[in-house]
């Protein structure tokens, strides 16, 4: 079974631009986490999707949004890149995404904003 | 948002030695998971603890649930390197919906 797949692996973006990351779940999997890593703030939940809904969201601004499509695949966007949005951004997913659910994790995004 | 605190945060030890790693929480969990993550990779699960005051072993690791489920600990018995690595502690709460907390992570390096 492949595992969580997440394009691209490196992006280099400027103040004020937009970026769009993307994910695929494992095979099955209908939920999709999103996480923000940085070595200050540790992993930060930005939100988590079920067949196509958001079901919760974190404390992040709304200049970070997300879709999940029926295929179970999900995508952030981030608009109006700051600086302070240089991080690894995570995908996890998990079959029916209860709480004690093992979540698997991609190998994540690093974005760089300069 | 709930706040768990791990400590500590680095820790450099020898091959051999033991240690233990903490995680802690004003909030009751309504479970906790451990994950390693090394470099380059995201982080990997290695135990679910849901009863306060459970016990689970993994090889030369020991994860302890505190009884009023607000702490957690980890411990290696004989480092090796290969154990070295980002150790996170991620908390579910009853409010939280499906959403997990991370900790910040405990560092660990192992050298031989």
């Amino acid at each position: 079974k492949a595992g969580v797949t997440q394009t691209p692996r490196y992006l280099i973006k400027t103040r004020g631009q937009q970026v769009t990351l993307s994910c695929s779940p494992i095979s099955g999997h209908r939920s999709v986490s999103w996480y923000q890593q940085t070595p200050g703030q540790g992993l930060q939940f930005l939100f988590e999707y079920f067949s196509e809904t958001q079901r919760n969201k974190g404390n992040f601004p709304g200049r970070f949004s997300g879709r999940q499509f029926s295929n179970s695949r999900s995508e952030m966007n981030v608009s109006t890149l700051e600086l302070g949005d240089s991080a690894l951004y995570l995908c996890a997913s998990s079959p029916g995404g209860t709480s004690n659910e093992k979540l698997f994790f991609g190998s994540g995004t690093q974005l760089s904003v300069l | 948002t709930q706040l768990l605190e791990q400590s500590p945060q680095f820790l450099s030890i020898q091959e051999g030695e033991n240690l233990t790693v903490y995680c802690n929480s004003s909030s009751v969990f309504s479970s906790l998971q451990w994950y390693r993550q090394e470099p380059g990779e995201g982080p990997v699960l290695l135990v679910t603890v849901v009863t306060g005051g459970e016990v689970k072993k993994l090889k030369r690791l020991t994860f302890q649930f505190g009884d009023a489920r607000k702490d957690s600990s980890l411990h290696i018995t004989a480092a090796q390197p290969g154990d070295t690595g980002l150790y996170l502690c991620a908390g579910a709460f009853r409010n939280s919906g499906y959403a997990l907390n991370f900790g910040k992570g405990t560092s660990l390096l192992v050298t031989p």
